[in-house]
């Protein structure tokens, strides 16, 4: 079975510099997805960006890219330009294809933003 | 359009009652999936369903679970007997498609469900 760990329960950054978050992942798959979501107080559950492991270039979707190293089963979040907004729960998840699979998701990093 | 919606956003149950969960999915959406969230943690995974057909029950942890999706579209999760262990986050996830590898799941707000 996969496995996803975040070991940052919590961070912090400082109002527009950067941050990465943590994530390691244990497949024996060479296909999978690999994605970033956000949840805030609200509890929707928000798709930050997301990942083909077959694809060798990082996603990038404006402030938020990515560090994938399959080799390592490491896939780390850097957010650029941290605003107040991105306060909130970041889990990293895993899913095997086809697309009607469960996500597997990592216990989350919780984010702060200090003014 | 609408977002996938959840009902009610709370509940609060006394230890024994029985409660359903309703999730409306994106109009079209052939995949729906529940999770559990308890807190502090990453939701876990309890089954999922292919237009009507449950094709996967896995992740529910007991008997006293059970979901349903009679039309296809809007799907409900009932919890028997609750226990305190059940207290959670129950979300609900909707994506369009059955083999593409490249379909998002979309996420509902969640019930917060408490049981005393």
């Amino acid at each position: 079975a996969q496995t996803v760990t975040q070991s940052q329960p919590e961070m912090s950054v400082q109002e527009a510099e950067t941050v990465t978050l943590s994530c390691t992942y244990d497949t024996s798959e060479s296909d999978y997805y690999l994605f970033w979501y956000k949840q805030p107080p609200s509890r929707q559950m928000i798709l930050v960006i997301r990942q083909e492991a077959y694809k060798q270039q990082n996603a990038t979707e404006n402030r938020f890219s990515v560090n994938f190293q399959k080799a390592a089963k490491s896939f780390s979040l850097k957010i650029s330009d941290s605003q107040l907004g991105d306060a909130a729960m970041y889990f990293c998840a895993y899913r095997s294809p086809p697309g009607n699979t469960p996500l597997v998701f990592g216990k989350g990093t919780r984010l702060s933003v200090i003014a | 359009g609408a977002g996938v919606s959840q009902s009610p956003r709370y509940k609060v149950a006394k230890r024994g009652q029985d409660v359903a969960l309703r999730c409306d999915p994106i109009s079209g959406h052939v995949s729906l999936f529940w999770y559990q969230q308890a807190l502090g943690q990453g939701p876990e995974f309890l089954t999922y369903f292919q237009n009507e057909a449950q094709l996967d029950k896995s992740g529910l942890p007991s008997d006293r679970f059970f979901a349903e999706r009679p039309e296809g579209s809007v799907s409900t999760l009932k919890i028997q007997r609750t226990q305190q262990e059940d207290s959670a986050v129950y979300l609900c996830a909707s994506s369009s498609g059955v083999s593409s590898s490249t379909d998002t799941q979309y996420f509902g707000p969640g019930t917060r469900l408490t049981v005393l």
